[in-house]
């Protein structure tokens, strides 16, 4: 069966800090990969999507990047963390169109 | 801009009683909709979805009616049980399928004994 970690669970942050969350999928190839982000009062914001290695996109302009070094693997990254950069981060997988799949999440907080 | 609204934040309903968890939409465009369940420190999970070709989807005790004129979309859940507390996403996909959705804010719902 297949299988999403995200890690790690909580983290703070202090501004100015480089940010690096993980995601992999275990037991399927060439998922579709998704990051979503939850601010405060705000519904899940599609970040970003990638359809294959090397292949992502940027729905909102934003202090974040992605890559997806490898098929199973989709790493969420900031040079310099922002106070707005808080949230809760989803990483979600999907085979082709069908509904996603997520992961637990990751908890970030920037002082 | 939330193009996706869900505007009740919480419901409470008695256990055997129905749940009615609604969402609003803004962009015309969309023609697919869904609706997540999360559990507290877990990732929301798929419950049910809709295309818009449809105004209604059932699937157990879940039903999730679609008024495209009125931009509306409700879950109904009958009967409630104390394991359906959870908060509940809608959502929403303009390529008529599951992918690049727009989530609401989410219900809290609590199904009280």
């Amino acid at each position: 069966s297949q299988t999403i970690h995200q890690w790690p669970a909580t983290l703070v942050q202090p501004v100015g800090s480089p940010l690096s969350l993980e995601c992999t999928v275990e037991g399927t190839s060439n998922p579709n990969l998704y990051w979503y982000r939850q601010a405060a009062g705000r519904g899940l914001q599609l970040l970003f999507y990638s359809v294959g290695i090397g292949q992502i996109s940027s729905e909102v302009p934003q202090n974040l990047s992605a890559s997806r070094p490898q098929d199973r693997q989709f790493i969420l990254s900031s040079k310099k963390l922002l106070l707005s950069d808080s949230g809760f981060y989803l990483c979600a997988w999907s085979p082709g169109n069908s509904p996603l799949h997520f992961g637990n999440g990751t908890r970030l907080t920037v002082t | 801009d939330q193009q996706v609204k869900q505007n009740s934040p919480s419901l409470s309903v008695q256990e055997g009683r129905i749940s009615i968890l609604n969402c609003d939409y803004t962009n015309s465009m969309f023609d697919y909709f869904l609706w997540y369940k999360k559990y507290p420190a877990e990732g929301p999970t798929f419950l049910i979805s809709i295309s818009s070709i449809k105004d209604k989807n059932e699937d157990g005790r879940f039903t999730v009616f679609l008024n495209k004129s009125a931009k509306h979309l409700s879950l109904h859940i009958v009967p409630s049980q104390p394991g359906d507390s959870a908060v509940y996403f809608c959502a929403a996909s303009t390529t008529g399928t599951a992918s690049k959705l727009t989530f609401g804010t989410g219900t809290r719902l609590q199904v009280t004994l």
